[in-house]
């Protein structure tokens, strides 16, 4: 089954506390995605890639980091976590050639609680 | 004046209504526009994908885009309870890489 998966799908931790969320597409896809989502503010980008090892700030990156070492994963790094880092995240891929950058395939998220 | 204008709701209809749900914008450039559907606990999944202007039909759904008002529409004939949902739209340049902009999203909720 062509999907994207993030883990984990929910995570509660502390400030300051590093932290990985992973992301992984079998759809060989070259272009992934990280959103988060809001109340009131809706899904705004964080990091994308254009494939491996290439990667490119979003519309909010401060506070996270990424790698593209894989065309397949692409995971999501807190290194110090705050608390205005609670948030949903969506990790999303696009594109195998034949499709579109606009036509997303989106992870199921991850509901980050950082106290 | 915001990009993308969405109403966030709840939208609360009848099963069996026709149900409208709109988009305003104000980026001119803007080329391809979508409609992403969102259950609860769920990412975002594409639903419909249109260029320019015109009309786009995909069973109980069409999607319309009127450029010369800024405005688009999702339409749900004989609306379902399985339709209840948050309908995001979502815009862009070009079918080539640039920032996808979204909607915030109208929450849906049909009643049986």
């Amino acid at each position: 089954e062509a999907q994207v998966t993030q883990n984990p799908r929910y995570l509660i931790t502390v400030t300051g506390k590093k932290l990985t969320v992973t992301c992984s597409q079998n759809m060989n896809h070259e272009y992934m995605s990280w959103y988060r989502q809001d109340p009131g503010l809706g899904l705004r980008q964080i990091y994308y890639s254009m494939n491996v090892e290439v990667t490119d700030k979003g519309d909010v990156p401060e506070g996270y980091k990424v790698s593209r070492k894989e065309k397949r994963n692409f995971p999501l790094i807190l290194e110090s976590p705050s608390p205005n880092q609670t948030s949903l995240y969506f990790c999303a891929s696009a594109v195998d050639g034949r499709g579109s950058y606009n036509e997303q395939f989106f992870g199921p998220g991850t509901r980050l609680t950082v106290l | 004046q915001k990009e993308v204008e969405q109403d966030p709701g709840p939208l609360s209809v009848p099963e069996g209504a026709i149900v409208s749900l709109n988009c305003t914008y104000s980026n001119s450039a803007f080329q391809y526009f979508m409609w992403y559907r969102q259950y609860s606990r769920k990412g975002p999944e594409l639903l419909m994908y249109t260029y320019s202007s015109g009309n786009k039909e995909d069973g109980r759904f069409t999607a319309q885009v009127d450029k010369s008002s800024k405005y688009i529409s999702l339409f749900i004939r004989d609306s379902q309870p399985s339709d209840s949902a948050t309908y995001l739209c979502a815009m862009s340049t070009t079918s080539g890489y640039s920032t996808l902009t979204f909607g915030k999203g109208t929450m849906l909720l049909v009643s049986p």
